[in-house]
């Protein structure tokens, strides 16, 4: 059980163009999940949290207008890059927290490369 | 201050023995989780082992378990009879319960198993 997809796990777009990546909770619904950033050889860094029917909430330093986090149900969540840039090249990392559990379930990751 | 500290940037073991991988976390919080997770080259977070702050045993999962010292404030993460498979890199985090509580991770450490 617990299991989080994400898709696409890979995607190479150009800049300017916008790209969405989807976060499904596949076997439990989840009415908080998180959108999280690493860049290579780094730690996880925790971009927003996503609530179901409501505003996400952004960590300082994130841009609210280029990062948009839509969370229409309780197990689908979006994060869409808009205008990506190539300093938006990263890996995305999308994690779920499921009822009753302490932790957070991650999903397999999106590798964004913007030419 | 940081939180989850892994002064271990990277490790090496030779298969077959065992390993610890350091963390130590800051917090006033009395109630908390930690949490290991591994992340091989592909990106996936892989859950391993959670210790709940008021937990009196150490947690155990197969080869993993966890070396909780509270009063040390560390959580550090023992895996015997190294696999070649357990080389990826392994995030020790944290979930402080108490107000608005996501998951905060250390850097990580690259273990590194070798024949």
């Amino acid at each position: 059980g617990a299991v989080v997809s994400q898709h696409p796990s890979r995607v190479i777009c150009k800049s300017g163009t916008s790209v969405k990546i989807e976060c499904r909770s596949l076997d439990f619904q989840a009415t908080t999940m998180f959108w999280y950033r690493q860049f290579p050889k780094k730690s996880l860094m925790l971009m927003a949290t996503s609530n179901e029917g409501s505003k996400a909430t952004y960590e300082q330093g994130v841009e609210k207008d280029k990062f948009l986090i839509n969370h229409a149900s309780l197990t689908l969540s979006t994060l869409t890059v808009t205008s990506a840039h190539p300093e938006d090249s990263s890996f995305y990392i999308c994690s779920a927290r499921a009822p009753d559990s302490p932790g957070q379930f991650f999903g397999p990751g999106t590798r964004l490369t913007v030419l | 201050a940081q939180k989850i500290t892994q002064t271990q940037p990277g490790m090496f073991v030779q298969e077959k023995e065992a390993v610890t991988l350091d963390c130590t976390y800051d917090t006033s919080d009395q109630s908390y989780g930690l949490f290991w997770y591994k992340q091989p080259s592909s990106g996936e977070m892989i859950f391993l082992i959670y210790q709940g702050s008021y937990d009196e045993q150490n947690a155990t999962e197969g080869r993993y378990s966890l070396n909780f010292q509270k009063a040390r404030k560390s959580a550090n993460l023992v895996i015997s009879a190294s696999q070649l498979g357990d080389s990826a890199m392994y995030f020790c985090a944290m979930r402080e319960y108490s107000g608005y509580s996501t998951l905060t991770f250390g850097k990580g450490t690259m273990l590194l198993v070798s024949p």
